[in-house]
């Protein structure tokens, strides 16, 4: 198994512009992660899901966040409009059944100018 | 609810001399403790992981962490330090929803 995929691993964009965030889970896992990592506010939750549909969307910032599962495999995270204050890595990570470890992909760089 | 404290923002230590990295809970439930690592820009990786089995957990590149359910402690430890060590550490409780909660983290620099 190749792990967790996520796409891209590099992204700068403008400020205003339509970012989305790709994550392909492992397969077989049923749970689906996305965080937020930046150096003020360290590893945040922004949302997350079991058996594709979400459970806890808490974190997410503000409207401008959305997540969806379309498949059991498969979850994007789009921010629209983008702003700087978006800059960070965003990681997202599968899970399998409860008390299991979180697996995490190698995480988005986003770069908001 | 569910928390982590890691008690040490920073820890340097010489190659070759032990390594100590802190971490206190908080758990309404029986908890599951992990310790993870993040070399610098790269993603987070198991380091091992306590599901109520063994108190003494053992995980990879030498590292072990002991649950003590009495101190509500979950403190990660290696005998000798080695130059690829220098990484951020996290320790993690986990809910029976599998949310994971995060340490602020440890950052570990090895001096040679």
């Amino acid at each position: 198994d190749a792990g967790v995929i996520q796409s891209p691993r590099h992204e700068v964009t403008e400020m205003g512009q339509e970012v989305t965030l790709r994550c392909k889970l492992i397969s077989g896992h049923n749970s689906l992660f996305w965080y937020r990592q930046t150096m003020m506010r360290g590893l945040e939750l922004l949302i997350y899901f079991n058996n594709n549909v979400p459970i806890d969307d808490s974190g997410m910032p503000e409207d401008r966040f959305s997540a969806k599962m379309p498949n059991a495999s498969f979850s994007t995270l789009k921010i629209q409009p983008s702003e700087p204050r978006d800059s960070a890595v965003y990681f997202c990570a599968s899970g399998g059944s409860s008390y299991n470890e979180q697996f995490f992909g190698p995480g988005t760089r986003l770069t908001v100018l | 609810a569910q928390s982590v404290t890691q008690l040490d923002s920073h820890v340097s230590v010489s190659e070759g001399t032990p390594v100590l990295l802190r971490c206190n809970y908080s758990s309404s439930y029986s908890p599951s403790l992990f310790w993870y690592v993040q070399h610098p820009n790269k993603g987070l990786q198991l380091l091992l992981k306590y599901t109520s089995a063994a108190t003494l957990v053992k995980g990879i590149n030498g590292f072990e962490a002991e649950f003590k359910k009495s101190e509500t402690s979950f403190h990660l430890t290696k005998p000798s330090a080695h130059m690829s060590d220098a990484a951020e550490y996290f320790c993690v409780v986990s809910d029976p929803g599998n949310q994971f909660y995060f340490g602020t983290g440890t950052s570990l620099t090895v001096i040679p």
